[in-house]
């Protein structure tokens, strides 16, 4: 099983809201991240979580809070977010932290209004 | 701070021509990946090239890298219409395992 799947697929949420993103691998990697995608941009690093622990945080506002609550998930909790946090929202895990390859997940389309 | 610079950022060709896009770093790379984003799609790993001139085909796709490690190019010979889609070129900041994406390449293909 080489997938990582993300949901919900799309997500719709006022700025008062609190929601989370769901990521769920089962390929055994150590490594886990949350990239950001705005329309027509590559993707941008928020965290990544290796071996469960918190590794890099590309200084996200704390609206953004990142879960690991073990080896085989990833969430991404939502609060008070802004319209501009509005993108795709996407979850990847590696063997272990990069050098390896990456697999993406399909990605939450997010809109915030 | 550390940028990844892609050309062409869109590339129009005619089924059947090649294509070429440019990565260009400003520090010296580590490592190279190249991902595939197909439209509405996610990013899907290609290749990872380590060593300084290294060249590895797969099949119409052809990836180098270059011999002072700072720059990469992917080649594909005889575009077909499942070639479509946006070409990044990913490598890791500076004494980190970090990834920067590059700015990338849409490929369009016209039948």
């Amino acid at each position: 099983d080489t997938e990582v799947t993300q949901t919900p697929k799309h997500l719709v949420m006022g700025m008062t809201n609190k929601k989370s993103l769901k990521c769920e691998q089962h390929m055994g990697h150590r490594a886990m991240y949350w990239y950001k995608q705005k329309a027509k941009k590559p993707p941008e690093l928020m965290f990544v979580y290796s071996y469960e622990k918190l590794s890099i945080n590309e200084s996200v506002p704390s609206r953004f809070s990142p879960e690991c609550p073990n080896s085989s998930l990833l969430n991404l909790h939502l609060h008070a977010l802004q319209p501009e946090d509005s993108a795709l929202y996407l979850c990847a895990s590696s063997q272990t932290i990069i050098p390896y390859e990456q697999y993406f997940g399909p990605g939450t389309r997010l809109t915030v209004t | 701070g550390q940028q990844v610079m892609q050309i062409p950022q869109y590339q129009h060709v005619q089924e059947g021509e090649d294509f070429t896009t440019y990565c260009n770093s400003s520090t010296t790379l580590s490592n190279i990946q190249w991902y595939k984003q197909r439209p509405g799609g996610h990013p899907v790993f290609l290749i990872q090239l380590v060593k300084s001139g290294e060249v590895k085909k797969q099949k119409r796709l052809t990836f180098q890298f270059g011999e002072a490690k700072k720059n990469s190019s992917l080649h594909i010979t005889a575009t077909q219409t499942t070639d479509v889609g946006t070409y990044f070129c990913a490598g890791p900041t500076s004494g980190t395992y970090k990834y920067i994406f590059g700015t990338g390449t849409r490929l369009k293909v016209l039948a």
